[in-house]
């Protein structure tokens, strides 16, 4: 049973416009949401967070929104660039330091020129 | 750069062959490391928590003589798979994170393929 969705395996946007990548869990025990992105044959790299507390969370081109109330939070990207293309992973963690993450299935984002 | 370093990135061995993979920190210590690992078009599914100085956790359904893990410092976690058999062959990722805090980092992963 998956506790964190991305039921969207791919997406594709075009150079420019906003790429919106969603994501939903199923566990309200969860405190800490974070995005990563993966490259072929490299290890995720973390690209941005969010409190469970919050509902927002801005870093230049990349904002996150979280709505508690159903279980939803989306990356969104704007501009895209073609360098955004890449395989984008949603990860939560239980209220509790040092514990492990759990990740999504992840969506494979192509941003065409 | 890297926080967290993972070697190799790549092995190909028989099958019966064990494999051990190295996972440092390399700007911080880190009490907890974790394993995870992941199949074609699947999530990083998480293998087990590395404690230094103390057994690893394992997660359900994972063999601990199979996996055996070692984190005998603060800035190294070692997993070795044990009589690799073809099924073993996935990616393989470690990740770390300085006491407590977030995000965790990430190696770059070992392509582990076993024939």
């Amino acid at each position: 049973d998956q506790q964190v969705k991305q039921n969207s395996p791919s997406l594709s946007v075009q150079e420019g416009r906003i790429s919106i990548l969603n994501c939903d869990y199923t566990n309200s025990m969860f405190d800490y949401f974070l995005w990563y992105k993966k490259y072929p044959a490299e290890g995720p790299t973390f690209l941005i967070s969010i409190s469970s507390i919050k509902d927002k969370n801005e870093d230049g081109r990349f904002t996150v929104f979280l709505n508690k109330s159903a279980k939803h939070l989306s990356l969104h990207i704007v501009p895209s660039q073609p360098g955004d293309s890449a395989v984008y992973f949603c990860a939560a963690r239980l209220n509790q330091a040092g514990t492990a993450l759990i990740f999504g299935k992840g969506t494979t984002l192509s941003v065409s020129s | 750069g890297a926080v967290v370093s993972q070697h190799p990135s790549r092995v190909i061995c028989k099958s019966g062959t064990s494999v051990k993979i190295e996972c440092r920190s390399l700007d911080f210590q880190a009490t907890t490391m974790f394993w995870y690992r992941q199949f074609p078009k699947q999530s990083l599914m998480l293998m087990a928590t590395s404690n230094e100085g103390s057994k690893a956790t394992y997660e359900q359904g994972v063999e601990k003589d199979k996996f055996l893990i070692n984190h005998a410092s603060l800035t190294l976690s070692t997993l070795t798979v044990t009589s690799a058999h073809p099924e073993d062959s996935s990616f393989y990722i470690c990740s770390a994170s300085d006491v407590g805090a977030q995000p965790q980092h990430f190696g770059d992963g070992t392509r582990l393929s076993i024939l």
